[in-house]
């Protein structure tokens, strides 16, 4: 299994301003992942962070808005840009080795005010 | 394409109560099931998988049995408590891609 943690755990944000996340991994990994989860939702897969190369996104989500970087097998970094009070949510991170198993960080709370 | 289906919430019981909570999907070949379970304020755990037809899969006295012939994974418990009180996710993972797939989740209340 994967341990995995995140920081801040959680932030209050004003609006027009950026916050980035930081995730850790306790080991290697094959793929990254960033999930946001809305107050009483399901997760919604963000983007799948490549270590050395840009990250995937899935459609809704772009660069601009949700830059991600992955400098290594182990680390990796979410930014929200330009905050707006819709981006308050959970931002969470996971990973994945080398089996079909994905776990899961504990979260950022952030709220945008 | 493929998806998750939970029965919706909120699952209100007894402390000591026999405790199913319904999964079905839709997919492609064969599946890695999972349940996750996200407790108050906190992220998610992985609670149980199977990864093939007519596994079991089980933690913490819960479990759940990949049904192929039914395309279900049910979550049960004999005795619930209060600290089981959370929500509960099903998701799949696809044997050819690289996303879990989620249901919407159900949130579980534990009445002592």
């Amino acid at each position: 299994s994967a341990v995995i943690s995140q920081k801040p755990s959680r932030d209050i944000c004003q609006r027009g301003t950026s916050l980035t996340i930081q995730c850790q991994v306790d080991s290697q990994v094959t793929m990254m992942f960033w999930y946001r989860q809305q107050p009483g939702q399901s997760l919604t897969l963000i983007a799948t962070a490549n270590q050395g190369s840009e990250a995937t996104y899935e459609s809704g989500f772009v660069i601009d808005k949700f830059p991600i970087s992955r400098p290594n097998l182990t680390f990796s970094t979410l930014t929200v840009s330009n905050m707006s009070p819709e981006d308050s949510s959970i931002y969470l991170c996971s990973a994945r080795g080398s089996t079909d198993t994905q776990y899961f960080g504990p979260g950022t709370r952030l709220t945008v005010l | 394409g493929d998806s998750v289906t939970q029965m919706e919430g909120p699952v209100t019981l007894s402390e000591e109560a026999f405790l199913t909570i319904n999964c079905t999907y839709t997919a492609t070949g064969y599946p890695s099931l999972f349940w996750y379970v996200q407790y108050p304020g906190e992220g998610l755990q992985l609670l149980l998988k199977a990864t093939k037809a007519d596994d079991k899969g089980s933690n913490k006295g819960f479990e759940a049995t990949y049904r192929k012939e039914t395309t279900s994974f049910h979550l049960e418990k004999g005795s619930v408590q209060v600290s089981d009180s959370a929500v509960y996710f099903c998701a799949l993972h696809p044997p050819h891609g690289n996303k879990l797939v989620f249901g919407a989740g159900t949130i579980l209340r534990v009445k002592s």
